[in-house]
């Protein structure tokens, strides 16, 4: 049981937008730490998607946003595309754990 | 641009202590959260722990996930920009590719780029 929830899976037609939850508590997202996310593909080294709740890294593109409320962040995909399929991680820091915490990731598939 | 490699042994047997290293290029050491995390099958990530190594003054901080505190141990070695983790009392539920980041952020890591490409490593005898 991860500390901070997501959907096990999402799935959306390309072009289409989908959005990804995470949910956490008041000792992490809602005690005001910051949310990063990541895109996996198995067999490779996950990459750094958004950081700081809303920012990108130099060459993800704008498709990719993200946002922050209360005890949840959500990432959102605009015009999907089929290289968009992987597992998609959000991670924060939990004040009562003392830890980075990460959530159980998203498979998204595009259909 | 900055690049993270694992190198370690592959199989571990049980009760066993794992030794990994992380061999960091294209860029400093010092001034970051070098970071532990692995995924076990069919699991997601967990945070292991990290090392800052710092710019301004001499001296090493280190930061442990409390459910593998007592076993872990990260270590820094600059003069070779590499890193490393060792594990002991291996058991079947430390099977997980374990990867390397480097982790920024002030007083502790916040987010976690680039990673290493992972490296398996399965427990058993």
């Amino acid at each position: 049981q991860s500390v901070l929830t997501q959907p096990p899976s999402v799935s959306g037609a390309p072009g289409q937008r989908v959005t990804i939850s995470c949910t956490g508590s008041t000792s992490n997202i809602g005690a005001g730490y910051d949310v990063h996310w990541y895109q996996h593909l198995p067999g490779t080294a996950p990459k750094l998607l958004i950081y700081g709740n809303r920012n990108r890294p130099s060459g993800v593109p704008d498709r990719f946003s993200g946002s922050k409320s209360g005890t949840s962040a959500s990432l959102a995909i605009t015009g999907l595309q089929s290289e968009d399929e992987a597992d998609y991680y959000c991670q924060s820091y939990d004040s009562s754990l003392s830890g980075v915490v990460f959530g159980g990731g998203t498979k998204l598939t595009v259909l | 641009q900055v690049q993270l490699q694992e190198s370690g042994p592959g199989p571990v047997k049980p009760s066993e202590t794992l030794s990994l290293t992380c061999t960091v290029s294209g860029g400093s050491i010092s001034g970051y959260y070098w970071s532990w995390i692995r995924q076990s099958p069919g699991k997601g990530l967990e945070w292991i722990g990290y090392i800052y190594d710092s710019k301004t003054y001499d001296g090493k901080t280190t930061g442990y996930n409390p459910s593998l505190k007592r076993r872990v141990t990260i270590s820094i070695d600059t003069s070779k920009s590499q890193f490393s983790l060792k594990v002991r009392s291996m058991t079947a539920a430390d099977t997980a590719v374990y990867y390397c980041a480097r982790g920024t952020g002030r007083g502790g890591p916040n987010w976690f780029d680039p990673w290493g490409q992972g490296s398996l490593v399965t427990v058993s005898s």
